[in-house]
């Protein structure tokens, strides 16, 4: 079964310093994995998400993660963190079960508290 | 714009009034999915639909109820609501199912935060 664990429930950092969120994820199959980040009293939006090749990748407003296959980790990073990017955010993992079905399978979440 | 829509975004009502969350994507999505977000719990998905007249239970089905008429729509239904189900509801739609990630990214509406007493 598959399963994503969030390292730290709630995470600080100060304005310009990195950001570092932790994502281990279990899975039997090659994995799809996804960041999603929800700002207060919104909905979720898409970070980034790996496919396959290139291990590292880029997401919007200035965050990427690295997918590690050995350490099974899709951790996420920034390296100036910004007030705005106070949200909580959320690793998801899925792969296509027989039949097409694709089900995301969602991390406990992290929230990021940026102070100045 | 495309978007997913929900109404209401917020609901208090009472143990045992049945009620009905609506959910709108004006996508041409194939399939949409219910999930429940509850503190330290992440989303769980409560009920999801391949296409039209296609659903199947999710993670945490029991009390809920879906139906899928319509390409567009995808309403959750409590028919006897209780305190359990006090929670903040994520609808989401994809393209479609299958092998590529593109298919599998999912898009969110903006949450109806539920309380029943």
């Amino acid at each position: 079964a598959q399963s994503v664990t969030q390292l730290g429930s709630h995470v600080s950092v100060s304005e310009g310093a990195l950001v570092l969120l932790r994502c281990n994820y279990s899975s039997s199959v090659p994995p799809y994995l996804f960041w999603y980040v929800q700002y207060p009293n919104q909905g979720l939006q898409l970070l980034l998400k790996y496919t396959t090749g290139a291990t590292l990748v880029k997401g919007i407003n200035g965050f990427e993660a690295e997918f590690k296959k050995s350490e099974t980790s899709f951790h996420l990073t920034k390296p100036s963190a910004h007030m705005s990017d106070a949200a909580e955010y959320f690793c998801a993992v899925s792969h296509a079960f027989s039949g097409g079905y694709n089900k995301l399978i969602f991390g406990a979440g992290t929230r990021l508290a940026v102070h100045p | 714009e495309a978007q997913v829509t929900q109404n209401p975004r917020y609901l208090i009502t009472v143990t045992g009034k049945k009620l009905t969350v609506t959910c709108s994507q004006n996508m041409n999505h194939e399939y949409m999915s219910w999930y429940r977000q509850d503190p330290g719990l992440g989303l769980r998905q409560i009920y999801y639909s391949m296409n039209v007249e296609v659903t199947d239970k999710g993670d945490v089905p029991e009390g809920y109820k879906v139906s899928r008429k319509e390409k567009r729509n995808f309403p959750l239904i409590l028919e006897s609501p209780s305190p359990n189900q006090t929670s903040l509801y994520f609808c989401a739609s994809s393209l479609g199912v299958g092998r590529t990630s593109s298919y599998n990214e999912q898009f969110f509406g903006p949450g109806t935060r539920l309380t029943v007493l």
